[in-house]
């Protein structure tokens, strides 16, 4: 069946360096996808998200970009920072109501 | 304003045992979900109501039932309790479909 994957389960990087979080969907259907931080011992927290209609998003030292052509996500964190350290989680609108998660990446900031 | 809260935080169960998780929420938000997260994965949609008295199936639903007899909650029932429900149970909620409000999770064992 068709689902959203991520091409890397652990990424680490030095404090200060940019982050980037990819992320691949098999849909090319799919509209809208989303952006999710989960700290150790809590929910998932919404970071970004992004519609099939642009091909990039900033937020706060974050930005989504999107690659329809080869069905492609990526999160990038600008200045990371040790409260960065989460597991991070691409999530694909299916049909009107459901989101599909990814497997999700574990960032681990070095000092 | 507590935003979602779920109970029990923490628990274990026997095999066949029964047990409902609770999810409430005060942002008065129409949509309401269950998810379950497994180890290193990401999150498996359960249940989902759009409002009062409406329930719907997600990815997962066998071994568990809903209902949502009011906006403020939605509880989640085991009622044989089987190794394979060993999870960490998130509800979220949602005013519009996108960005959903996570609950901080209850880790339920089952042995």
């Amino acid at each position: 069946g068709e689902s959203v994957g991520l091409h890397l389960p652990t990424l680490s990087v030095q404090e200060g360096d940019n982050s980037i979080i990819n992320c691949a969907y098999s849909n090319s259907a799919s509209d809208y996808f989303i952006w999710y931080k989960q700290e150790s011992g809590k929910g998932p927290q919404f970071i970004i998200d992004i519609r099939s209609n642009m091909d990039k998003r900033q937020g706060q030292r974050v930005t989504v970009l999107l690659n329809k052509t080869v069905k492609h996500l990526s999160l990038q964190i600008a200045a990371t920072q040790p409260g960065d350290s989460a597991v991070y989680f691409c999530a694909e609108l299916q049909g009107a109501q459901k989101l599909v998660f990814g497997q999700g990446t574990r960032l681990t900031i070095n000092p | 304003n507590a935003g979602v809260t779920q109970t029990p935080k923490f628990r274990i169960l026997k095999i066949g045992q029964s047990m409902t998780l609770q999810c409430t929420q005060d942002m008065n938000h129409n949509y309401m979900y269950w998810y379950r997260q497994d180890p290193g994965m990401g999150l498996k949609l359960i249940y989902y109501s759009v409002g009062a008295g409406i329930t719907d199936k997600g990815e997962v639903p066998n071994g568990y039932n809903v209902s949502r007899s009011t906006t403020e909650d939605f509880p989640l029932r085991l009622e044989l309790a089987a190794p394979s429900q060993t999870s960490v149970y998130f509800c979220a909620v949602a005013e519009f479909l996108y960005e959903q409000y996570f609950g901080p999770g209850t880790r339920l064992t089952v042995t």
